[in-house]
């Protein structure tokens, strides 16, 4: 088990609502990365936040939108929802930049209806 | 068009039968390729990284190889608690957004 939480483990939202999804970082953890996983396929690239400040994005619309807070936590958000929205969302932190040191959190499961 | 797939899509093994999952990129600048375990309901865990054609990583059952344009995780005399998902990711770079993961390989093992 990693260190990594987040919250809620499932959300249903209808399509036009708002979401905030929140992730926990591990112990000594300065960096988080949000992904998002459609059914059967692989984790997509959202963003990443290094010591509260937007690191690298991936290819989303600006309705998604992120924070990390001093603590190093960090929140999701997704205006305007879309069917196409429904889907796992991981969070990962890392002590640094490096995708090797990642660990993922169990993940928020989003159903926009 | 940069882009990982993976091979087969799903694959069922008897206990103890060994075989290899297959992970092919597309991809200029690649800095690392990256295995993940994924099992239902949880976040990926991470498995090895590779760098350079050649290299090879091995934990337990599972060692991972890469050239130029493939990688494969061959899984040595599986037992059912290695069932899960099988995830690849390749680099690019040192940027996060060059991050590309595969599709996945779902393994069962059964006993």
């Amino acid at each position: 088990e990693t260190g990594v939480t987040q919250s809620p483990t499932h959300l249903i939202k209808t399509r036009g609502q708002q979401v905030t999804l929140r992730c926990s970082s591990q112990s000594g953890h300065n960096t988080v990365s949000w992904y998002q996983q459609a059914l059967g396929q692989g984790p997509q690239f959202i963003f990443q936040y290094y010591r509260e400040e937007e690191n690298g994005r991936g290819n989303f619309p600006p309705r998604f939108s992120g924070l990390q807070f001093p603590n190093y936590s960090s929140e999701l958000n997704v205006n305007a929802l879309e069917l196409d929205d429904s889907a796992l969302y991981l969070c990962a932190t890392s002590a640094g930049a490096y995708i090797e040191t990642q660990y993922f959190g169990p993940g928020t499961r989003l159903l926009v209806l | 068009e940069d882009q990982v797939t993976q091979s087969p899509e799903a694959l069922r093994l008897q206990e103890g039968e060994s075989s290899s999952l297959n992970c092919s990129y597309t991809v200029s600048g690649l800095r690392g390729l990256f295995w993940y375990r994924q099992d239902p309901g949880k976040g990926p865990e991470f498995l090895f990284t590779l760098y350079s054609a050649g290299e090879e990583k091995e934990k337990e059952r599972l060692k991972a190889t890469l050239t130029k344009k493939e990688s494969f995780l061959h899984i040595t005399a599986p037992k059912p608690e290695d069932s899960a998902t099988y995830l690849c990711a390749v680099q690019q770079g040192t940027s996060y957004d060059k991050v590309i993961f595969g599709p996945g390989t779902s393994l069962s093992v059964i006993p």
